[in-house]
């Protein structure tokens, strides 16, 4: 079965440029989350898709980042304008969603990396 | 909202001994799920180990154990007969049973040297 993927792995981009990340979840995963990790901070909740729709996104930074899933299947997210802050580790996670520590379990792609300059 | 400690940044730890990483954690929930995940050098975070808050019985994972105290808040990590795989960084997490956001810590470094 394959993981969670995420592409790029790294980007490097200039302050005031757009990037997007994209992230492809397990399988007959419904649920699919997206996390960010600046350094030498903790890693941080930005939002969680069922399916297609957002049920979560109170963690989204500020309205520069837009987050989609059309089609219920991989997910998108764009940075635009990026700003140095948005320097980080973009993690995207994805479990099946289903009651129970099994089913709430999340399992997470490798991250990309993502450098403002 | 649920905050999650981890007071060792970084920890060593020679080849087949035993090391134990801490974790505390603040909530007023009464069930949650704990777990910890493991990020090695340069690849995936992958889980390690979960506990279910309503089960008093410390989870196992081969040589992985947990020591899970719930009126201390407690939550650590046991690897026994360190191996150099182990090397990675360790996070550890919580969720509430009704939410589904993960809430981490900052993450401890453990080096295993031969």
């Amino acid at each position: 079965e394959a993981g969670v993927t995420q592409f790029p792995s790294h980007s490097v981009i200039e302050k005031g440029q757009t990037v997007t990340l994209r992230c492809d979840p397990i399988s007959g995963h419904d649920n699919l989350y997206w996390y960010r990790r600046v350094m030498g901070k903790e890693i941080k909740f930005l939002l969680h898709f069922v399916k297609e729709s957002k049920q979560d996104e109170s963690g989204m930074p500020n309205n520069r980042f837009l987050a989609e899933r059309t089609g219920g299947t991989y997910s998108t997210l764009k940075v635009q304008p990026a700003e140095l802050e948005d320097s980080g580790v973009y993690f995207c996670a994805s479990s099946q969603g289903l009651a129970g520590g099994e089913g709430k379990t999340q399992y997470f792609g490798p991250g990309t990396r993502l450098l403002v300059l | 909202a649920q905050t999650v400690t981890q007071s060792q940044p970084e920890m060593s730890v020679q080849e087949a001994e035993t090391v134990t990483l801490s974790c505390t954690y603040d909530t007023s929930e009464s069930n949650y799920y704990l777990f910890w995940y493991k990020q090695p050098p340069s690849r995936q975070m992958i889980l390690v180990i979960r506990q279910e808050a309503y089960k008093q019985q410390n989870a196992t994972e081969n040589r992985f154990s947990v020591n899970f105290q719930k009126a201390a808040k407690s939550f650590s990590l046991k690897i026994s007969d360190s191996q150099l795989g182990d090397t990675a960084m360790y996070f550890c997490a919580f969720m509430r049973v009704s939410g589904y956001a993960l809430n981490f810590g900052k993450g401890t470094s453990l080096l295993v040297t031969p």
